[in-house]
């Protein structure tokens, strides 16, 4: 069974702070997405990796597919980036997601 | 249009009620998903159309659950006899190409609440 893993479930940060969110699966994939969901549901996909690391703005995505873990990393964080962070493997035959549960960061000023 | 949209943003229905959901998926998008997603966890797979063709519904929880996609565009997610544990929120996602590694872009949700 594909199972989907993050840490942590809630993460709280001051403005600036340099932030990990991390993500583990459980069996091999083609790629991996990070999406970011603010309050009102909107889903916007960050990235989709499948080796190495991908960065846009102030945000990495790396992945190590021998371990089956991925982080996503914010740098000088900001209180815009307040939302839930989640991860999702491609866990169908036909492409659909799996999804972990979310990790809800709050970006104090 | 620019993004997936879904229709209505926001439902509630006596339990019992029959609801339709909406979504129109971006133009050209041969991949539609719909997922649903409890209070405070992830997104769950339902269902999965290439074109009008429903190549997986798996993830449907029950036979009240059903979906059509007749000509391979906008796609309806149907509720018969909905029960209070149908309250959810349901995303729709399409993608570009066939099956396999693609971004897919989300609609805002409509979000259901059965009384």
């Amino acid at each position: 069974k594909n199972e989907v893993e993050q840490s942590p479930q809630n993460l709280t940060a001051q403005e600036g702070e340099f932030i990990t969110i991390n993500c583990s699966y459980s069996v091999g994939i083609s790629a991996l997405h990070w999406l970011q969901q603010h309050p009102g549901g909107g889903i916007v996909s960050l990235f989709m990796l499948s080796s190495g690391k991908k960065k846009h703005g102030r945000l990495i995505a790396t992945i190590n597919i021998q371990e089956k873990h991925s982080s996503l990393h914010i740098t000088a964080s900001h209180p815009r980036d307040s939302a839930v962070y989640i991860c999702g493997e491609f866990g169908g035959s036909q492409g659909n997601l799996i999804f972990g549960k979310g990790t809800k960061l709050s970006v104090k000023p | 249009g620019a993004g997936v949209s879904q229709s209505p943003r926001y439902k509630v229905a006596k339990r019992g009620q029959d609801v339709a959901l909406r979504c129109d998926p971006i133009s050209g998008h041969v991949s539609l998903f719909w997922y649903q997603q409890a209070l405070g966890q992830g997104p769950e797979f339902l269902t999965y159309f290439q074109n009008e063709a429903q190549l997986d519904k798996s993830g449907l929880p029950s036979d009240r659950f059903f979906a059509e996609r007749p000509e391979g565009s906008v796609s309806t997610l149907k509720i018969q006899r909905t029960q209070q544990e149908d309250s959810a929120v349901y995303l729709c996602a399409s993608s570009l190409v066939l099956a396999g590694v693609d971004t897919q872009y989300f609609g805002p949700g409509t979000r259901l609440t059965v009384l």
